[in-house]
């Protein structure tokens, strides 16, 4: 496609299930960046790729979040036993090159938004 | 610790009035992004400024980096209803990789 997708693109659970969010990038791009977002708030960073490993995962707020991006395109970010906390919007971005050099512009997806009841 | 503050947090001003919001940090910053998120929508990129000093312009839009490399701002002119939104600058940390971190972002809006 042409811009960042993610799926599912609305998810409400329950407290204590797992929950996976998918983010398919733009074609080509290497970085691939994680945020979320709360109501009223700047986008909180996450975890960033570049390629298939994890650059920098001092976003994640502990060990119940993992993402992976195991052939450097699609990226799933998991959530095990889901805190009413965890409600929030997860933005995917992805961008051609590191950013602070030419083509190192995020470009955001849609966003899931995770309810957790 | 937030390490990117963003001030006002909400700029209420009247059609073809002016706008500015600011971007501080208090470690040098190897460049900064704006974006600009409208009611609903996701964050899109603006621009990017990466020297010491820069200043770019796009339209009423004017785009500053001091000239320390610790703060950022961004001017728009004779604002627009098409402007509403929140904008929200993002930092590279020097020697901190490659994570942008956001501000709180700018809330914008504008009466007709």
């Amino acid at each position: 496609g042409a811009g960042v997708s993610q799926t599912p693109s609305n998810k409400v659970t329950e407290k204590g299930k797992y929950v996976e969010l998918r983010c398919d990038p733009i074609s080509g791009h290497t970085a691939l960046y994680w945020y979320r977002q709360s109501l009223g708030q700047g986008p909180e960073f996450l975890i960033y790729f570049q390629g298939t490993g994890a650059a920098d995962d001092s976003g994640l707020p502990n060990d119940r979040f993992f993402a992976v991006r195991p052939e450097g395109s699609v990226s799933t970010l998991k959530i095990q036993r889901t805190e009413r906390g965890d409600s929030a919007v997860y933005l995917c971005a992805s961008s051609l090159g590191r950013a602070g050099r030419p083509g190192g512009e995020l470009f955001f997806g849609e966003g899931s938004r995770l309810t957790v009841l | 610790g937030q390490q990117v503050m963003q001030i006002p947090q909400y700029q209420h001003v009247q059609e073809g009035e002016d706008f500015t919001t600011y971007c501080n940090s208090s470690t040098t910053l190897s460049n900064i992004q704006w974006y600009k998120q409208r009611p609903g929508g996701h964050p899109v990129f603006l621009i990017q400024l990466v020297k010491s000093g820069e200043v770019k312009k796009q339209k009423r839009l004017t785009f500053q980096f001091g000239e320390a490399k610790k703060n950022s701002s961004l001017h728009i002119t004779a604002t627009q209803t098409t402007d509403v939104g929140t904008y929200f600058c993002a930092a590279l940390i020097y020697n901190q990789g490659g994570k942008l971190i956001f501000g709180q972002g700018t809330e914008l809006s504008v009466k007709p």
